[in-house]
């Protein structure tokens, strides 16, 4: 059955620095998604993706934060100068069109 | 403030018995809901959809209603086993390929 992948599964960084995120979606899935979920609390939405551009993105989804589907397979999320309050799980999520969508394993970032 | 709540208390049955956990939701009128289960450190697995005008839905021993008066959603797992032990995270969505918006999750322990 296909899912969604997504590495690495554990990041560990250090204040500043910059992180890329990566996810490969369902292969036949057109909207893509990023979420996240600090230690103990709710999966929060990051940002959702459709058509090569933007559709929504919420408050947490600053200039510090991108994405970006580099070829067919790809997406990727990339935070430019991490803070230790990104310190969570960040999950990639995808569904075909009207579907529900499918999460991904997860990468746990660690932000010292 | 849309809101997506849940029970905060987890839920001790004992194997064989039927579970009930309840999600509610507040300022809202989704167009569809999502019950998700999640293991510690893991990604949220989907197990059923249900749209806003369907009242009830099953999959094997899973059966969630969504009640539009009362803006409430239960999910009852029937038979309950020690595996089925876990988060389940409610989910619910304004319109096709929006952005899921989550409860805090409720805790399942099933005891043998």
């Amino acid at each position: 059955e296909p899912e969604v992948t997504q590495t690495p599964s554990h990041q560990v960084t250090q204040m500043g620095q910059e992180v890329i995120l990566r996810c490969v979606p369902i292969s036949n899935h057109l909207y893509f998604y990023w979420y996240r979920q600090i230690l103990g609390q709710k999966v929060e939405f990051l940002v959702s993706f459709y058509n090569n551009e933007i559709s929504e993105k919420s408050e947490i989804f600053d200039d510090q934060f991108s994405v970006e589907r580099p070829d067919g397979s790809n997406f990727t999320l990339k935070i430019r100068s991490t803070k230790l309050e990104d310190s969570a799980m960040y999950f990639c999520a995808s569904k075909r069109t009207t579907d529900t969508q499918y999460f991904g394993p997860g990468t746990r970032l660690t932000v010292l | 403030s849309q809101k997506i709540e849940q029970n905060s208390e987890a839920l001790n049955i004992q194997e064989g018995k039927t579970a009930t956990l309840t999600c509610n939701y507040t300022n809202y009128s989704p167009a569809y809901l999502q019950w998700y289960r999640q293991d510690p450190g893991r990604g949220p697995v989907f197990l059923l959809l249900i749209r806003e005008n369907e009242k009830e839905k099953r999959k094997e021993r899973l059966k969630v209603t969504f009640d539009t008066t009362l803006k409430q959603s239960l999910f009852h797992i029937t038979a309950s086993q020690p595996a089925d032990s876990a988060t389940y995270l409610c989910a619910a969505t304004l319109e096709y390929g929006n952005k899921l918006v989550f409860g805090a999750g409720t805790i399942l322990r099933v005891k043998s």
